[in-house]
């Protein structure tokens, strides 16, 4: 089967400019989540959907990133304007359902360099 | 909210020995528990898993064990090899609200030939 598709794979961005990510999750599947990973760190959840829905956006900085599943399928994750510490890989992931037993499977995630 | 702690952060091996990750949560209704591997510059993928209804689960060189009581994990590598260079993350997930995954915050294996 697919995976998740993530693009770009790579982005360099000045800080206070705009940026977007796109991901396509497994067919099917109806929850999406998306992380950001630090280097060296665990990836963090910053939103995670159901559907179209939001279940789940407390650690997602409000002030200046957004996203969205607009048809319950592809997802973009938006940050306006970045910051220095936005600078990290972002993961798209989805799973079946979100009932505790399904696995979460991973893009290969964007590369973001804020300069 | 759930709290998850991983331990060692790096970890070296000679190649043939056995490797222990070690983590910790904080809340006792946590009942999945995955463990993935990450190579440098790919995706993290899922290379086994427990549900806390079993105490361990193993697959060829793998294995994780769990202890409820103490909320702790661990990923056990044995035989190991230069491929399993990586790091690894373990992760926790609840049964209620909304079924995130919290990560912990990693282990680089290095595994010495």
């Amino acid at each position: 089967e697919a995976g998740v598709a993530q693009s770009p794979r790579y982005k360099i961005i000045e800080k206070r400019q705009s940026v977007a990510f796109w991901c396509n999750p497994i067919s099917g599947h109806a929850t999406l989540y998306w992380y950001q990973q630090i280097l060296g760190q665990g990836p963090k959840l910053l939103i995670q959907f159901q559907n179209n829905g939001v279940v789940d956006d407390s650690q997602l900085p409000k002030d200046r990133f957004s996203a969205e599943r607009l048809k319950g399928v592809d997802s973009t994750l938006k940050i306006q304007p970045a910051k220095l510490e936005d600078s990290a890989v972002y993961l798209c992931a989805s799973s079946l359902t979100s009932s505790v037993n399904t696995e979460a499977f991973f893009g290969q995630g964007t590369r973001l360099t804020v300069v | 909210g759930e709290n998850v702690e991983q331990h060692p952060s790096t970890l070296s091996v000679q190649e043939g020995d056995s490797a222990v990750i070690k983590c910790t949560y904080s809340d006792s209704a946590s009942n999945y528990f995955p463990w993935y591997k990450q190579e440098l510059g790919k995706r993290p993928q899922l290379i086994i898993d427990i549900r806390s209804n079993v105490g361990e689960k193993k697959d060829q060189r793998i294995a994780v064990t769990l202890n409820k009581t103490a909320k702790h994990f661990s990923l056990h590598i044995t035989e190991t090899q230069p491929e399993d260079s990586a790091v690894y993350f373990c992760a926790v997930r609840a049964p209620s609200g909304t079924y995130k995954y919290i990560f912990g915050t990693g282990t680089r294996l290095k595994v010495l030939a």
